[in-house]
């Protein structure tokens, strides 16, 4: 069985640049996650689709990050513009079952904000 | 709303000694919990899951944890490490929401 797929693994941009990041989760399963973990902390959560709709994107910082999730299996996270704080590994993860929170994760991918 | 609270950022010990990672949650209502392990520029790696039942469970490579619902912990445990135990581990939990929120993790180092 084919894990998450994240891409690109590594990007490094000049603040107030934009960036892309892309996620094809475990097939079959409805549930994505957006992490962002910045050095020396655990992942925190951006934002949660049920099959191509956002349950939980509280956390997420609306004025320059943006997710979709169209079709309902892969999804794209995008930064617009990019501060240095925004430095960190975003880890996209997949559930079967929304219901326990049990998740796979990809590898990540890490900005480095110059 | 639920936290994880990971006591020690830091483990050193020896190769074939024992190790205990601590973690301590709080939650108003029933929880599910976990431990994921990374490894240097990986994601997060499943080792194990308490959701039901038995409140001592085992994971993958020789690790084991037990919940302890009056003390709200959920400790992982080996008995014996090696060095490819090295490693960030995590400790994490869901409650109502279903969402999993994670501690700070702790990193653990073995010596040879």
């Amino acid at each position: 069985e084919a894990g998450v797929a994240q891409s690109p693994r590594y990007k490094i941009i000049e603040k107030r640049q934009s960036v892309a990041f892309w996620c094809n989760p475990i097939s079959g399963h409805a549930t994505l996650y957006w992490y962002q973990q910045i050095l020396g902390q655990g992942p925190k959560l951006l934002i949660q689709f049920q099959n191509n709709g956002v349950v939980d994107d509280s956390q997420l910082p609306k004025d320059r990050f943006s997710a979709e999730r169209l079709k309902g299996v892969d999804s794209t996270l995008k930064i617009q513009p990019a501060k240095l704080e925004d430095s960190a590994v975003y880890l996209c993860a997949s559930s079967p079952d929304s219901n326990t929170g049990e998740l796979f994760f990809g590898e990540g991918s890490r900005l480095t904000v110059l | 709303a639920q936290s994880v609270t990971q006591l020690d950022s830091q483990v050193p010990v020896f190769e074939e000694a024992p190790v205990e990672l601590r973690c301590n949650y709080s939650s108003s209502v029933s929880v599910y919990l976990f431990w994921y392990v990374q490894y240097p520029n990986q994601g997060l790696q499943l080792l194990l899951k308490y959701l039901s039942g038995s409140t001592l469970v085992k994971g993958i490579n020789g690790f084991e944890a037990e919940f302890n619902k009056s003390q709200t912990s959920f400790h992982l445990r080996k008995p014996s490490v090696h060095i490819s135990d090295t490693a960030e581990y995590f400790c994490a939990v869901t409650g109502g929401s279903y969402i999993p929120t994670f501690g700070r993790g702790t990193s653990l180092i073995v010596h040879p």
